[in-house]
């Protein structure tokens, strides 16, 4: 049985770090791109980050760039999202997921997302 | 950026009622286009994909349609376990986009 589960979330202070871990099981962790899609409270889903399965190739929101790093460990069957200089509107659900199949940007299992409050 | 424009926000619909949903990207995605469930609290959950492709396990009373810019997302015979958020989603090119979703409220 595929399972996501998210950690690290937590209240931090505007301009601070954070870093998300998505542990993964059910699956063959390396062959699949992974993916965080955040969602602001009451609002819609807005898209983040994703990793290939390799790790060779990433991908960002603009409104993240340059501020958000994915990574991951294969060995660890972990995704991680370094989260730096965070600001109020960054406060949201974080969900990793997961891809059904390489090449396709869409997503079959999602973890049950870990909330991030950026305030004062 | 592809723009996603779901339409309607939100639609009071009642138990065996007919719903569709229509979503439409600012420019062509072929059939790059996902739908997506969400209830309160919880994670989204994959409907449809490829813009028609049922995922397994989703029953066959949903469907979807479309391809380019213009898409559709049916529940035949609306089921209390329906009333839920829905959303499209292109999965054509970065950055990957959503719409704005869609409440299936209780007339």
């Amino acid at each position: 049985e595929v399972q996501l589960l998210e950690s690290g979330g937590g209240l931090v202070q505007p301009g601070g770090s954070l870093r998300l871990s998505c542990s993964a099981s059910g699956f063959t962790f390396s062959s699949y791109a992974m993916t965080w899609v955040r969602q602001a409270p009451g609002k819609g889903l807005e898209w983040v980050s994703s990793m290939s399965g390799s790790a060779t190739s990433t991908y960002y929101a603009g409104s993240v760039k340059g501020r958000f790093t994915i990574s991951r460990d294969n060995s660890k069957n972990t995704l991680y999202l370094q989260m730096n200089s965070l600001r109020a509107e960054d406060t949201a659900i974080y969900y990793c997921a997961k891809v059904p199949s390489n090449g396709w940007y869409f997503w079959d299992y999602w973890g049950q997302g870990t909330l991030v409050t950026v305030s004062s | 950026d592809i723009q996603m424009t779901q339409s309607p926000s939100s639609v009071s619909a009642s138990v065996g009622d007919r719903v569709t949903i229509t979503c439409r990207a600012s420019q062509g995605i072929r059939s790059w286009l996902a739908w997506y469930q969400q209830k309160p609290g919880k994670a989204p959950k994959l409907l449809i994909y490829a813009a028609s492709s049922l995922q397994s396990g989703v029953p066959s009373r949903f469907s979807g349609g479309g391809s380019g810019t213009d898409f559709t997302l049916t529940i035949s015979s609306l089921q209390p376990e329906d009333f839920a958020t829905y959303y499209c989603q292109q999965a054509s090119s970065f950055p990957l986009t959503f719409g704005g979703g869609t409440k299936v409220e209780v007339k």
